[in-house]
C-alpha cells in the first residue's frame, strides 16, 4: 500500500525558502492521483496548501500562490514544496497527501485517503 | 468556501451517541470529507462524498448531508474515538476545510 515520508530542515530563517520533499513508496507518483500537501499551525487547525499531478498540473491556495511552487520528480517518486519568502506564521506541521478518486455516475469525488506522519518546521532566526 | 463546525467541543462518555455539524457557506452538493486527527498524528480519513465509508473505518461512524448542512454521527462512543474530527469541503478551489470539533471525556 502506498506510504508517504516527508522531510527536509526543521528550522528555516524568516525571508528564507522553506523546501520540502515527500517520498511516495509501494505506489507510482505517476499514477493518475493528485498530490497535495496541508498544513497545520500549532494548536490551530489544518490549511490546504496546494496540490499537483504527474503531469506538473497545479492548484494553489490563493493565500499561498506567490510564494508557493509544489512538483513532482518522477524519477525519485517524490514530490516537492517550496515556500519562498518565510514568517514565523508559516511555522507549521507540513503533511503531504494522496488525493484518491472515486466516480459516482458522472460525479467525480476526490479525497486524501493516505497521508505522511508530518513534519515540522519552525521559522526562527 | 468557509466551513463552520459545531460544537467547537465536546464532552462526552463511551457509549454516548455523538453528532458533530459542519455548515458549508455555500452550497457544496455532497463535496465533503470528514477526518478524525489523534495529538501528533496526520488526520485519518473516515467518511468521503458526505455519506461514504471509508474502508476499514468501523460502521459506528455515519455522515450524512448535502447542500450546506452535514452531520457526522458516531453512534457509540469507544475510548479510542476521543480526537480531533475535521470536515473539508471538495467543491471549490481553494480546498478548506473546518476549524474542528474535539471530543474530550
Amino acid at each position: 500500500q502506498v506510504q508517504l515520508q516527508e522531510s527536509g530542515p526543521g528550522l528555516v530563517k524568516p525571508s528564507g525558502t522553506l523546501s520540502l520533499t515527500c517520498d511516495v513508496s509501494g505506489g507510482s507518483i505517476s499514477s493518475n492521483d493528485w498530490w497535495s500537501w496541508v498544513r497545520q499551525s500549532p494548536g490551530k487547525g489544518l490549511e490546504w496548501i496546494g496540490e499537483t499531478d504527474q503531469s506538473g498540473s497545479t492548484n494553489y491556495n490563493p493565500s499561498l500562490k506567490s510564494r508557493l511552487t509544489i512538483s513532482v520528480d518522477k524519477s525519485k517518486n517524490q514530490l516537492s514544496l517550496k515556500l519562498t519568502s518565510v514568517t514565523a506564521a508559516d511555522t507549521a506541521v507540513y503533511f503531504c497527501a494522496r488525493f484518491a478518486l472515486t466516480i459516482f455516475g458522472d460525479l467525480y469525488y476526490y479525497y486524501m485517503d493516505v497521508w505522511g506522519k508530518g513534519i515540522t518546521v519552525t521559522v526562527s532566526s | 468556501i468557509q466551513l463552520t463546525q459545531s460544537p467547537s467541543f465536546l464532552s462526552t462518555s463511551v457509549g454516548d451517541r455523538v453528532t458533530i455539524t459542519c455548515r458549508a457557506s455555500q452550497g457544496i452538493a455532497t463535496f465533503l470529507a470528514w477526518y478524525q486527527q489523534k495529538p501528533g498524528k496526520a488526520p485519518n480519513l473516515l467518511i468521503y462524498a458526505a455519506s461514504t465509508l471509508q474502508s476499514g473505518v468501523p460502521s459506528r461512524f455515519s455522515g450524512s448531508g448535502s447542500g450546506t448542512e452535514f452531520t457526522l454521527t458516531i453512534s457509540s462512543l469507544q475510548p479510542e474515538d476521543f480526537a480531533t474530527y475535521y470536515c473539508q469541503q471538495l467543491h471549490s478551489y481553494p480546498y478548506s476545510f473546518g476549524q474542528g470539533t474535539k471530543l474530550e471525556i
